[in-house]
């Protein structure tokens, strides 16, 4: 089965760059994976889809400063200059035949 | 545009059943499946099913199956998910979501449903 595996937590100052990581277990770690932002009291936001050659291709609207990238089994997300309102949980999420799978996801607080 | 929009919160007694729509728009219904998600209070994200709008095919997460029954109705793009055998436990906010058919990923988010079980 497919296994999405998240750092519970991540920090960064504002202004600066971070990097979240989901990683694939190994039989997966071909697969691509979305990225979905959660901000303190609403629903979920589409911002990315990762492959695993790195491509990656944004929602609609999502700034420039978020991107995405891949490393074997990993998929990451850099989010570049970090403003307040990104202060959010972040989810990874994938897909098998007819189910999804979810990350645990990152509550990333920005300083 | 494309639009999820979801039915209101809902606030219902241990034992009963109750049904959430998630009225659909701006896109063919038809062309891309549409999946419902859990998330308890302070929790994550939790795959509850899905179902292909256009022949109404449904896969159910296991943690879910035989308690919920997720349908859809094309004439209204609109899909549904029921309920039933409501425990306390269920409390939590259901969100329906679309799979893009090209991308295969969740691109677009329902408002999301508060689901309030309590005696």
């Amino acid at each position: 089965q497919i296994v999405l595996t998240q750092s519970p937590s991540a920090s960064a100052s504002l202004g600066a760059s971070v990097k979240l990581t989901c990683t694939l277990n190994s039989d997966y770690s071909f697969f691509a994976i979305a990225w979905h932002q959660q901000q303190p009291e609403k629903g979920p936001r589409f911002l990315m889809r990762v492959n695993a050659d790195g491509r990656h291709t944004k929602g609609d609207g999502i700034p420039a400063r978020f991107s995405g990238s891949s490393s074997g089994a990993e998929r990451h997300l850099t989010i570049s200059s970090l403003q307040s309102e990104d202060e959010a949980d972040y989810y990874c999420q994938t897909w098998g035949t007819g189910l999804w799978v979810f990350g645990g996801g990152t509550k990333l607080t920005v300083l | 545009e494309v639009q999820l929009v979801q039915s209101g919160a809902e606030v219902t007694e241990p034992g009963e059943s109750l049904r959430i729509s998630c009225k659909t728009s701006g896109y063919t219904f038809s062309n891309h499946w549409i999946g419902w998600v859990r998330q308890l209070p302070g929790k994550g994200l939790e795959w509850v099913g899905i179902i292909d709008p256009g022949d109404s095919e449904t896969r159910y997460s296991p943690s879910f199956q035989g308690r919920v029954t997720i349908s859809a109705d094309k004439s209204i793009s609109t899909a549904y998910l029921h309920l039933s055998s409501l425990k306390a436990s269920d409390t939590a906010i259901y969100y329906c979501a679309r799979q893009d058919s090209v991308l295969m990923v969740i691109d677009y988010w329902g408002q999301g449903t508060l689901v309030t079980v309590s005696s």
